[in-house]
C-alpha cells in the first residue's frame, strides 16, 4: 500500500536552516502537505504543494518536490526556538482506489532547535 | 471561541466506563473528522462526516461510536475500551470533504484507558 517515510529526529542550531525530508510511494499523489504539531496541540497545516509544482516558497518556508524521486522537503530558513515541534509530511490522491479522502501520513520528524 | 475546540483535553477511564469526546468547530465548515494519534504510528483516520452524514468509517471497532448532530458538533462515544485504545484523539474540520480541502485540527483529547 501507499507509504510516507520521514526521518524521526533533526537537531539544528538557532539561526541555521533546517531541512526536513520525506519520501512517498504513490507516483500519482496529487497534494503533498506539511503539518506542524507543537507540544500539547493539534496539527497545523503549514503549507502544501500540488504535484505539478516543483517549488513553493512562503516567507521562511520553502517546499521542494522531486516527482521523479518521489521526494518532498521542507526548508525552514533562520530556524528559531519556536520552530521546535514535530513536522508531518502527508499526501493525498483523489483518484486512489477505495479511500480517496484519506491522507497518507508520515510518522513525523521531531525538530529540536538549540540556542 | 475560535477554530476547533475539543473537550475534555485529558480523560482517564476504566475499561467498563462509558464516556464521550466532544468537538466543536467555529469555522462554518461542512466536514468533520476523527483521527487517532498513537506513538510510533501514522495518524489514523477513523471517521469522516460531511453535512452531518457519515461518509467514511475506516474499520473502526464498534466500541467507538461517532455522532454528528449538526455540522458544528462532533462526538465520539466510547464504551468498553481496551488499553490499546489509549491515544491522542484529534478532531478536524474542513470546508468540505473533498480531497485537498484544508483540514483544521483541534488540540486533541489525551485518552488513557486503565
Amino acid at each position: 500500500g501507499e507509504d510516507v517515510e520521514q526521518s524521526l529526529f533533526l537537531s539544528v542550531r538557532e539561526g541555521d536552516s533546517s531541512v526536513i525530508n520525506c519520501t512517498y510511494t504513490d507516483s500519482s499523489s496529487t497534494y503533498l502537505y506539511w503539518y506542524k504539531q507543537e507540544p500539547g496541540a493539534g496539527l497545523q497545516l503549514l503549507t502544501y504543494i500540488f504535484s505539478n509544482m516543483d517549488m513553493k516558497q512562503d516567507q521562511r518556508l520553502t517546499v521542494l518536490l522531486n516527482k521523479k524521486d518521489k521526494h518532498l522537503s521542507l526548508r525552514i530558513a533562520d530556524t528559531q526556538t519556536g520552530d521546535s515541534a514535530i513536522y508531518f509530511c502527508a499526501e493525498s490522491n483523489p483518484h486512489r482506489a477505495g479511500n480517496n479522502r484519506k491522507l497518507i501520513w508520515g510518522l513525523g520528524t521531531s525538530l529540536a532547535v538549540n540556542p | 471561541e475560535t477554530g476547533v475546540t475539543q473537550t475534555p483535553r485529558h480523560l482517564v477511564m476504566g475499561m467498563t466506563n462509558k464516556k464521550s469526546l466532544k468537538c466543536e468547530q467555529h469555522l462554518g465548515h461542512n466536514a468533520m473528522y476523527w483521527y487517532k494519534q498513537s506513538a510510533k504510528k501514522p495518524l489514523e483516520l477513523m471517521f469522516v462526516y460531511s453535512l452531518e452524514e457519515r461518509v467514511e468509517n475506516n474499520s473502526v471497532p464498534s466500541r467507538f461510536s461517532p455522532e454528528c448532530p449538526n455540522s458544528s458538533h462532533l462526538f465520539l462515544h466510547l464504551h468498553t475500551l481496551q488499553p490499546e485504545d489509549s491515544a491522542l484523539y484529534l478532531c478536524a474540520s474542513s470546508q468540505d470533504a473533498r480531497t485537498g480541502s484544508e483540514q483544521y485540527f483541534g488540540p486533541g483529547t489525551r485518552l488513557t484507558v486503565t
